[in-house]
């Protein structure tokens, strides 16, 4: 099993393009989740989805979308890109019931 | 509302010390989950540890030892003998038993010096 995937790995965007992380998972995992993580800093939510065809927001959704048409994929949708999401962005997914995330490596993220 | 807050920004020990890391969390829900993450200079965020509101047992594993007060709100983790390995950045965190979030605190950086 793979776990929980992520691409790419790195990338770099300029200011006003975008781009879709990929999140898979092959854990059958119902809920999925994405967060960034600034320099220095905590984990902050940007969307979270309990299942295919359910999303929802977090703390900082702002600048992001999401889609979960499959139970497997997360896709994370950057629009416009502003220097304000250079980050390192983590995809997680949780079990049903009240179990422990588990991480994809992240994609580090530059936008200049 | 729920809170993790982990006051230890940085901490430093020399190998072989002892250390523990503090978490302090805020729920009002009676049933909730905590967790231990450790986030080694290679980024990748490992699931440590996993503890019930209804389970205040504290557990050891190996040099990890957790433990759990409900009386002070806390989740504290002690590194027993600390190696270079355990260089890392941990963080805390909440899932309340009625959501589907994950409340995480800002992390404790750790840094072991040989």
């Amino acid at each position: 099993n793979a776990g929980v995937t992520q691409t790419p790995k790195f990338r770099i965007l300029k200011i006003g393009q975008s781009m879709t992380l990929q999140c898979t998972q092959d854990m059958n995992h119902n809920y999925m989740y994405w967060y960034r993580q600034d320099p220095g800093m905590g984990l902050k939510l940007i969307y979270y989805s309990v299942g295919a065809g359910i999303t929802d927001k977090g703390e900082v959704p702002n600048g992001y979308n999401v889609s979960r048409s499959t139970t497997e994929d997360f896709p994370l949708r950057l629009e416009l890109a502003a220097p304000s999401q250079t980050s390192v962005y983590f995809c997680a997914t949780s079990g049903t019931g009240f179990y422990e995330q588990y991480f994809g490596p992240g994609t580090r993220l530059t936008v200049t | 509302a729920q809170k993790v807050t982990q006051a230890q920004t940085e901490i430093s020990v020399v190998e072989k010390e002892d250390v523990t890391l503090d978490c302090v969390y805020e729920t009002r829900d009676t049933t909730y989950y905590l967790f231990w993450y450790k986030q080694p200079p290679s980024g990748e965020l490992v699931f440590l540890i996993r503890r019930n509101s209804f389970d205040e047992q504290n557990e050891i594993s190996g040099r990890y030892s957790w433990n759990f007060q409900k009386s002070t709100s806390s989740f504290n983790f002690t590194i027993t003998a600390s190696q270079v390995v355990d260089s890392a950045v941990y963080f805390c965190a909440l899932r309340s038993g009625t959501g589907n979030q994950f409340y995480f605190g800002t992390g404790t950086s750790l840094t072991v010096i040989p």
